[in-house]
C-alpha cells in the first residue's frame, strides 16, 4: 500500500527566506506527483504537477523536483512571503489504478 | 473551462440522521471522481473514487457510501450518521490523462451533534 510522508509537519520562517518542503512515497510505481496548497477551511489549490518522467517543474517562485527511483519530491519556495502561509500537501497517482494518495501536509507560517 | 461544485459548504446534523453530499463537475466528460475526508490538522483520507458511472471503489470500510448516477455527479451518503463522521469532506475530479492535474471543490464542513 502506498504511503506518503511529508517532513516537516510544521515550519515557521521569517519573510524573505528560501525554504524546502519534503515529500516521500514508498511505491515508485506512480504516474505523477502533485503539490497543493490549502488555506484554512478551504479546498485545495493545485500548484505543480510533475510527470513520472520529469525531474522538475517551475511556476514563479515555486520549483518542484521529483526523484522517482528514491521516492522523493521537494517543493522549493524562493523569497517567501506572508501570503505563502498555508498548508502544503503532496499527492501521488499510482499506476495500479486511479487512486490519489496524500501526505499529511506541512503547515507553513511566514512571519513578516 | 472546467469547474467543480460541492455543496453544502457547512452542515450540522444530529447523530442517526441521514446524509447526502453532492458534487458535480462542468466542462469535462468521463472524469475520475474522488471523495476525501480531512480531520482537523490532518491529511486527506481517500474514502471513495470512481472511474465511471456506477463504478465505485471503496477505500475505507465505514458508515458511508458513494454513488455516481451520472457521468459528472458524485454523491456521498450515509443512512445514519455517527459522531465520528464529523470532518471536512472534499470532492475532487481528475481527467483520465496523467498529464492533467486534479482539482478540488471548496469542501463541506460536517458537524455531527
Amino acid at each position: 500500500k502506498q504511503e506518503v510522508t511529508q517532513i516537516p509537519a510544521a515550519l515557521s520562517v521569517p519573510e524573505g527566506e528560501n525554504l524546502v518542503l519534503n515529500c516521500s512515497f514508498t511505491d515508485s510505481a506512480i504516474y505523477n506527483l502533485q503539490w497543493f496548497r490549502q488555506d484554512p477551511g478551504k479546498g485545495l489549490t493545485s500548484l505543480l504537477l510533475i510527470q513520472s518522467s520529469q525531474r522538475e517543474q517551475t511556476s514563479g517562485r515555486l520549483n518542484a523536483s521529483l526523484d522517482k527511483s528514491s521516492g522523493r519530491s521537494t517543493l522549493y519556495i524562493a523569497a517567501s512571503q506572508p501570503g505563502d502561509s498555508a498548508t502544503y500537501l503532496c499527492a501521488v497517482q499510482e499506476t495500479s489504478g486511479s487512486r490519489l494518495t496524500f501526505g499529511e501536509g506541512t503547515q507553513l507560517t511566514v512571519n513578516p | 473551462s472546467q469547474t467543480i461544485h460541492q455543496w453544502p459548504a457547512t452542515l450540522v446534523q444530529p447523530v442517526g440522521s441521514p446524509l447526502s453530499l453532492e458534487c458535480t463537475v462542468e466542462g469535462t466528460s468521463n472524469p475520475n471522481l474522488y471523495w476525501y475526508r480531512q480531520a482537523a490538522g490532518r491529511g486527506l483520507q481517500l474514502l471513495f473514487y470512481s472511474v465511471g458511472i456506477g463504478q465505485i471503489s471503496s477505500e475505507v470500510p465505514q458508515n458511508l457510501s458513494a454513488s455516481r448516477p451520472q457521468d459528472r455527479q458524485f454523491i456521498l451518503s450515509s443512512k445514519k450518521l455517527l459522531l465520528s463522521d464529523s470532518g471536512f469532506y472534499l470532492c475532487a475530479w481528475k481527467a483520465r490523462s496523467h498529464r492533467i492535474e486534479a482539482f478540488f471543490g471548496q469542501g463541506t464542513r460536517l458537524t455531527v451533534v
